[in-house]
């Protein structure tokens, strides 16, 4: 089956906070894609990374970075000294060959960053 | 002009009604997916069509259909409205391969009252 969690629902911080958000999935395929999106307050969403299953290098990019590591089946995204404009609601996102090439998106994080 | 368009943006009808929310994109994608988006749900997939003959269910089809009218049109239908339909919908294409996510539409806030 494929499956992607993210087990944090809700999380707060105060700006310059760094803030980790975790995501974890699920599947057979030894070929697949991970995705990251924003969604910002105005509602659309925004892509930030994709990395593939062949990959594990950590990727940084300004304030954001992420950890790639296909033993514990993670993708978890970080954010660095955090800004009141990274409140969002975040997606970690599963592409797999087996799935057809559907996304899977997870739950989503709701990040809130306060002044 | 958007690469995947979604119409309305926002719409309120009411319990009963059918209501079609219309997709067009000019990407050149064969496929074409509908989500919706729930609080604490994530995106879940209505609907997907990896050409125009080729239509399929996702995970929470009951209660919708679609059309694809054509290579750059798919359209989602909800053909009796109830209020547990009220979400955020999402329109997106993307081309056979993994490497690329999808392009998404801005998405159609939909309110059944």
């Amino acid at each position: 089956a494929q499956k992607v969690t993210q087990a944090q629902t809700e999380i707060s911080v105060v700006e310059k906070e760094d803030v980790t958000l975790d995501c974890v999935y699920e599947t057979r395929d030894t070929t697949y894609y991970l995705f990251w999106y924003k969604q910002p307050p105005s509602g659309e969403l925004v892509f930030l990374i994709r990395r593939n299953s062949f990959d594990e290098q950590n990727e940084i990019s300004g304030r954001y970075s992420w950890n790639f590591q296909k033993s514990t089946s993670s993708f978890n995204f970080t954010i660095t000294a955090s800004q009141v404009v990274d409140s969002a609601v975040y997606f970690c996102a599963l592409r797999s060959l087996r799935n057809t090439g559907k996304l899977i998106f997870g739950q989503g994080t709701t990040l809130q960053v306060k002044p | 002009d958007a690469d995947v368009t979604q119409t309305p943006r926002n719409r309120i009808t009411k319990t009963g009604k059918r209501i079609m929310l219309e997709c067009s994109q000019t990407k050149g994608h064969d496929r074409m997916y509908w989500y919706r988006q729930d609080p604490g749900l994530g995106l879940r997939l209505i609907y997907y069509s990896f050409d125009v003959k080729d239509i399929n269910k996702g995970e929470i089809s009951d209660g919708y259909s679609v059309s694809r009218q054509a290579q750059a049109k798919f359209s989602l239908s909800l053909e009796s409205a109830i209020p547990n339909q009220t979400a955020l919908y999402f329109c997106a294409t993307s081309d056979r391969g993994l490497v690329y996510g999808y392009t998404f539409g801005s998405g159609t806030r939909l309110t059944v009252v």
